[in-house]
């Protein structure tokens, strides 16, 4: 079964720091590998999508078959930033089920 | 577009009633929907799928007989929770999947949350 493992289950950093929120994967097949993002009182939103290979607000993931990792990163944090991102994957072609990462909260301070 | 509603936002019900949940499609149309579960300071965990005009899938440990799923129409699917108990005090999320488009993103609702007495 697959699973998708977030280390860290708080981050806080400096506003203009660099980020990186870490997502470890465990798939035997070739997976579809996410990030979403919940603000505060917000729902849960897609920020973006390994396939795409986009750069949303700032952050970028980059798929890391050999290392199993989805790690997503902004070189340069703001406040705004501030919220719970999960990671997540399905396992490809028509199965689109997600699993989730526990999720890890991101504090941007001032 | 592709906005996905629930109501109602907040429920509160004794022991042993039930209780359904709504998941709406407002702007397309979804064949599959997605239902979770999501403990307090805990992750989302997928609880079933479900496909319009046919049975829901469950995931594994999830009992089909305690929460029914009905995804009758093309915009709604329902989640009765039956002979609710405290445990099953959650928040229970929705997300449903825009098939117009070529990749695999769902859109979430904005959760129920239930409180078992």
């Amino acid at each position: 079964a697959q699973r998708v493992t977030q280390p860290e289950k708080l981050l806080s950093v400096f506003k203009g720091a660099p980020v990186e929120l870490k997502c470890n994967y465990s798939y035997s097949g070739s997976p579809e590998l996410f990030w979403y993002v919940q603000y505060s009182r917000q729902r849960l939103q897609l920020l973006l999508r390994h396939i795409s290979r986009e750069s949303i607000k700032g952050f970028t993931a980059d798929l890391n078959k050999g290392e199993t990792s989805f790690h997503l990163k902004k070189p340069f944090a703001q406040e705004e930033d501030s919220a719970m991102y999960y990671c997540a994957l399905s396992r490809g072609g028509s199965n689109y089920k997600l699993t989730f990462g526990k999720g890890t909260l991101l504090t941007v301070n001032p | 577009g592709a906005v996905v509603s629930q109501h109602p936002s907040r429920v509160i019900c004794k022991s042993g009633t039930s209780v359904k949940i709504e998941c709406r499609s407002l702007d397309f149309q979804a064949t599959t929907m997605f239902w979770y579960r999501q403990f307090p300071k805990q992750s989302l965990m997928l609880m079933a799928t479900s496909n319009e005009g046919s049975k829901a899938t469950y995931e594994q440990g999830v009992e089909k007989d305690k929460f029914l799923i009905n995804h009758a129409s093309l915009t709604l699917s329902t989640l009765t929770v039956t002979s609710a108990h405290p445990e099953d005090s959650s928040f229970y999320i929705c997300s449903a999947r825009d098939e117009t488009r070529s990749y695999n993103e769902q859109f979430f609702g904005p959760g129920t949350r239930l409180t078992v007495l």
